[in-house]
C-alpha cells in the first residue's frame, strides 16, 4: 500500500520568500504530525492534528509558520518569508490515533 | 523535566556484542512506547512497539518496559555493523500525541 508521501523532496528558495510543503498521509490515518530535522540534529516537533483539528501547536517556531489539514488528509505546511535558520529537513508522519508513526521521505529545504 | 530522555552518545559497541539502548519517560499515564532506528539521511523507521510491562523480542531486538520506573530499553543482540544508526524512543503523551526523546547514535565498531 501507499505510505507517506511529501512534495517536493528538495525545495530550494530565497531569503524572505514564501514555501509551501505538502504531506499526503496514509489513507486513514487520523493523526498527522510535522517536523524538522537540522543536520546532525534530533526531530524538532512542530505541529500536531488529530483530523482537522491542531490540538499542539506548540511547536511551531515563529507566526511565519502555519499548518493545514484538510478533509482529514492532505497537510500543507506554510513558511512566510523564509530565513536561512529555517533550512533543514521537513518530516511528515501519520498514524491511527496514538499508534506507530509512519513516517514520509521529508522535504529537504535550503534556503540562500 | 523533558518528557522523553535519551543519552544522545554515541555508544560505542563491539561487533557481535549486546547493545543496550535506555529512555525514560516523566508522563505516568503514558501506554505506548516505540522504538524508531534512523539512518544518516533517511526518515526514521520503527523497530519495536510495546504496550505491557516485561520484555517483548523480535530476532535479535527485546524491547523492555518497566512502567512503575518509567523507563523503556532497547537490546540488540549480535550487534552487526548495519546497526549503526540513530535510535529513538517515542512514548504517547497527552492527547494522544507521540513525543519522541533526542535519540541516541550507535556505533558497531567492526
Amino acid at each position: 500500500g501507499a505510505g507517506v508521501s511529501q512534495s517536493p523532496s528538495n525545495k530550494v528558495t530565497e531569503k524572505g520568500k514564501d514555501v509551501e510543503l505538502r504531506c499526503d498521509p496514509i489513507s486513514g490515518h487520523t493523526a498527522l504530525y510535522w517536523y524538522r530535522q537540522s543536520l546532525g540534529q534530533g526531530l524538532e516537533f512542530l505541529i500536531y492534528f488529530q483530523g482537522n483539528s491542531a490540538p499542539d501547536k506548540s511547536g511551531l517556531p515563529s507566526d511565519r509558520f502555519s499548518a493545514e489539514r484538510t478533509g482529514g488528509s492532505v497537510s500543507t505546511l506554510t513558511i512566510q518569508r523564509t530565513q536561512q535558520e529555517d533550512s533543514a529537513v521537513y518530516l511528515c508522519a501519520s498514524s491511527l490515533l496514538a499508534n506507530t508513526q509512519y513516517f514520509g521521505p521529508g522535504t529537504r529545504l535550503t534556503v540562500l | 523535566q523533558k518528557e522523553v530522555e535519551q543519552n544522545s552518545g554515541p555508544l560505542s559497541v563491539p561487533e557481535g556484542a549486546i547493545a543496550s539502548l535506555n529512555c525514560t519517560y516523566s508522563d505516568r499515564v503514558s501506554q505506548s512506547f516505540f522504538w524508531y532506528r534512523q539512518y544518516s539521511g533517511k526518515s526514521p523507521e520503527l523497530i519495536m512497539s510495546i504496550y505491557s510491562n516485561g520484555d517483548k523480542e523480535d530476532g535479535r531486538f527485546t524491547a523492555q518496559l518497566n512502567k512503575a520506573s518509567q523507563y523503556v530499553s532497547l537490546l540488540i543482540r549480535d550487534s552487526q555493523p548495519s546497526d549503526s544508526a540513530t535510535y529513538l524512543c517515542a512514548v504517547n503523551g497527552r492527547d494522544d500525541k507521540i513525543i519522541f526523546g533526542k535519540g541516541t547514535r550507535l556505533h558497531i565498531l567492526p
